[in-house]
């Protein structure tokens, strides 16, 4: 079974910086299988970025994806007030079959 | 448009039963898995299971076999998710979401409004 570790658990930034999240995978993962979410508070989770690097409908240019095999990098190039949220990576495997998780990197205003 | 519409918050005791309910509309039903997450409170996500629609083919995760079950009727555009025997631990956001998969991507595209449930004696 894949893990997902997500660093930093917090990552503290002000408006206008740029953001890095990484996803760091157990074994190597494919990366069409790769996705990000966004959760803001009290919402349901929504899809940023799928197949590692392509930004879902309506997602700002702003967001980013990038990786492979192991490692994952979810980039913000300038903060926006409403990108303060936690953020999650999300892995399927067909050995077993499962739809993995990380822990999750909350971003939040310094 | 794609909804996914799910059944309103529950308080129950402990060795309680439930259904929850995830209805979807805007789309074929029977042709994209819905998968169910659990969010605990100040929690992460945690990937419960999934169905298909269609044939109501199941996969659970570890974690969770055993612990409830994931059903769907087709004919209303609805999948559940049941404990028959509710714990205090089952406290938790339950939120289902549609799987969209193909050789390209593998991803939960559109996502309930979530069902808060609440087990306390």
């Amino acid at each position: 079974e894949i893990v997902l570790t997500q660093s930093p658990g917090t990552l503290s930034l002000s408006p206008g910086e740029r953001a890095t999240l990484s996803c760091r995978a157990s074994q190597s993962v494919s990366s069409s299988y790769l996705a990000w979410y966004q959760q803001t508070p009290g919402q349901a989770p929504r899809l940023l970025i799928y197949g590692a690097s392509s930004r879902a409908t309506g997602i700002p240019d702003r967001f980013s994806g990038s990786g492979s095999g192991t490692d994952f990098t979810l980039t913000i190039s300038r903060l926006e007030p409403e990108d303060f949220a936690v953020y999650y990576c999300q892995q399927y495997g067909s050995s077993p079959r499962m739809y993995t998780f990380g822990q999750g990197t909350k971003l939040e205003i310094k | 448009e794609v909804h996914l519409g799910q059944s309103g918050a529950e308080v129950k005791k402990p060795g309680e039963s439930l259904k929850i309910a995830c209805k979807g509309s805007g789309y074929r039903f029977t042709n994209y898995w819905i998968g169910w997450v659990r969010q605990m409170p100040g929690k992460g996500l945690e990937w419960m299971g999934i169905i298909y629609p269609g044939d109501s083919d199941t996969r659970y995760s570890p974690s969770f076999k055993g612990q409830v079950t994931i059903s769907a009727d087709k004919s209303v555009s609805t999948a559940y998710l049941q404990w028959s025997s509710l714990k205090a631990s089952d406290t938790a956001m339950y939120y289902c979401a549609r799987l969209r998969f193909s050789s390209s991507w593998c991803d939960f595209d559109y996502w309930g409004q979530g069902t808060q449930v609440t087990v306390s004696s």
